[in-house]
């Protein structure tokens, strides 16, 4: 069973169009929520780290919130720019886990 | 740019060959990961070092083996390659020994590896 589950797996917005992507995660105790922009051929760069509930963080556009069993990325008036794959990922509370990632969303924003 | 740095951006090779995957965490982080990422399976962890001491492990194959030097560099050695070894290897560094809550994980650029 995944821990991590994003979605959806793709996401085409026109430009201004705002949206929701969605990570949900089952661990026994959550240390952190890592979310990352990556774009193609580069590696992930990092957005935002969440650790309670009820959490939010914002970057520019972007907006990240994190309930008990999931987080949000809200993304307001995107920009052609902001097309990229957003990856999210949880440590777990207990012992130095690493941290295990979703598979992404790829965003698409249409000029 | 991250401030990590991978060597060689590109590597393609043939089926039973090894080579060696080099990467510099940022100026003052002791932790280096390795992570491959395919088409199918995302990204995975392979393997944690934090200052020089190997601390955790993925999936990561017996043919794969990694190494922390006193600088702090790290390289990943992959032998007797496959064709679904083809793949992006990201290094990533953090300050301290936990990814979370002491430090968000950087990533460097990645290596492509092809295997023919």
């Amino acid at each position: 069973e995944d821990q991590v589950t994003q979605s959806p797996e793709a996401l085409r917005l026109q430009e201004g169009e705002s949206s929701s992507l969605n990570c949900s995660y089952t661990v026994s105790g959550l240390r952190g929520l890592f979310w990352y922009r990556q774009d193609p051929g580069k590696g992930p760069e990092f957005l935002f780290t969440l650790y309670s509930a009820g959490e939010e963080k914002e970057k520019e556009r972007l907006k990240a919130t994190l309930t008990k069993k999931e987080s949000f990325l809200h993304i307001t008036a995107p920009k052609p720019e902001d097309s990229a794959t957003y990856l999210c990922a949880v440590q777990e509370t207990y012992g130095n886990t690493p941290l295990v990632f979703g598979k992404g969303t790829r965003l698409s924003v249409i000029a | 740019d991250s401030g990590v740095t991978q060597t060689p951006k590109h590597l393609i090779t043939a089926t039973g060959q090894r080579v060696t995957l080099r990467c510099s965490p940022r100026s003052g982080d002791l932790s280096v990961y390795w992570y491959q990422q395919s088409l199918d399976q995302g990204l995975q962890f392979l393997i944690h070092y934090y200052n020089g001491e190997e601390r955790a492990k993925g999936n990561i194959l017996e043919r794969f083996s990694a190494q922390q030097f006193p600088d702090l560099h790290s390289e990943l050695n992959l032998s007797s390659l496959e064709l679904g070894d083809s793949a992006l290897y990201f290094c990533a560094s953090s300050v301290g020994l936990l990814a979370g809550g002491e430090g968000e994980q950087f990533f460097g650029p990645g290596t492509r590896l092809t295997v023919l």
